[in-house]
């Protein structure tokens, strides 16, 4: 079984900053991917960013970042320069492979609120 | 990119009657969608995968019976709630990946449903 551990409820970051979301998965795989999602108030989900297990380089999208430790088991999220459109709930998620290709376990969340 | 269509965005119906919920691939075939369920502040929780052309796979304590899914075509996969109560009132949200498309699964727009 896989498991998502995000541990910040909720974050505060000022316009333009840069901003990390924490984020630890468990997993007896050894293949694997991880994904960001944002979810605005209207409940849509966003794909952010993807990192496999085996990428030797950790994921970028334009101002996402994510900081993938392999050994520690955690893919944080960074946002830089953070928007005032970025206020939304963070979830992140894993999907194992073999029979639970294609099914995501997420996090609890993390609600962003960016201040001017 | 990948569109999935979800319609209803919000349906209010009586106890005791049944509500379908579509979603719909728009410009890519999907022979596997997915259907989560979200209670307010939580997180997403699998409920089922959505298989072309098969039965669908139910995940751990979700009733068969109630929870109805039929994907009929390569791009159109159902969602029955039958015989709704209060406690069926919640957010469902349906994801499908589209092959070559990238990593990330694009989730529809969900349903708000609230049963009276």
């Amino acid at each position: 079984a896989q498991k998502i551990t995000q541990t910040q409820p909720g974050m505060f970051v000022q316009e333009k900053e840069a901003v990390t979301l924490d984020c630890t998965y468990d997993t007896s795989d050894q293949s694997y991917g991880l994904f960001w999602y944002k979810q605005p108030s209207s409940g849509e989900m966003i794909f952010l960013i993807y990192q496999g297990s085996y990428d030797e380089q950790n994921a970028t999208e334009g101002r996402y970042s994510l900081n993938f430790q392999k050994a520690r088991k955690s893919a944080n999220l960074v946002i830089s320069a953070s928007q005032l459109g970025d206020s939304a709930m963070y979830f992140c998620a894993i999907e194992a492979g073999g029979t639970s290709y294609g099914k995501l376990t997420f996090g609890q969340g993390t609600i962003l609120t960016v201040h001017p | 990119g990948a569109v999935v269509s979800q319609h209803p965005s919000r349906v209010i119906c009586k106890s005791g009657t049944s509500v379908k919920i579509e979603c719909r691939s728009l410009d890519f075939q999907a022979t596997t969608m997915f259907w989560y369920r979200q209670f307010p502040k939580q997180s997403l929780m699998l409920m089922a995968t959505s298989n072309e052309g098969s039965k669908a796979t139910y995940e751990q304590g979700v009733e068969k019976d109630k929870f109805l899914i039929n994907h009929a075509s390569l791009t159109l996969s159902t969602l029955t709630v039958t015989s709704a109560h209060p406690e069926d009132s919640s957010f469902y949200i349906c994801s499908a990946r589209e092959v070559g498309g990238g990593y990330g699964y694009t989730f529809g727009s969900g349903t708000r449903l609230t049963v009276v």
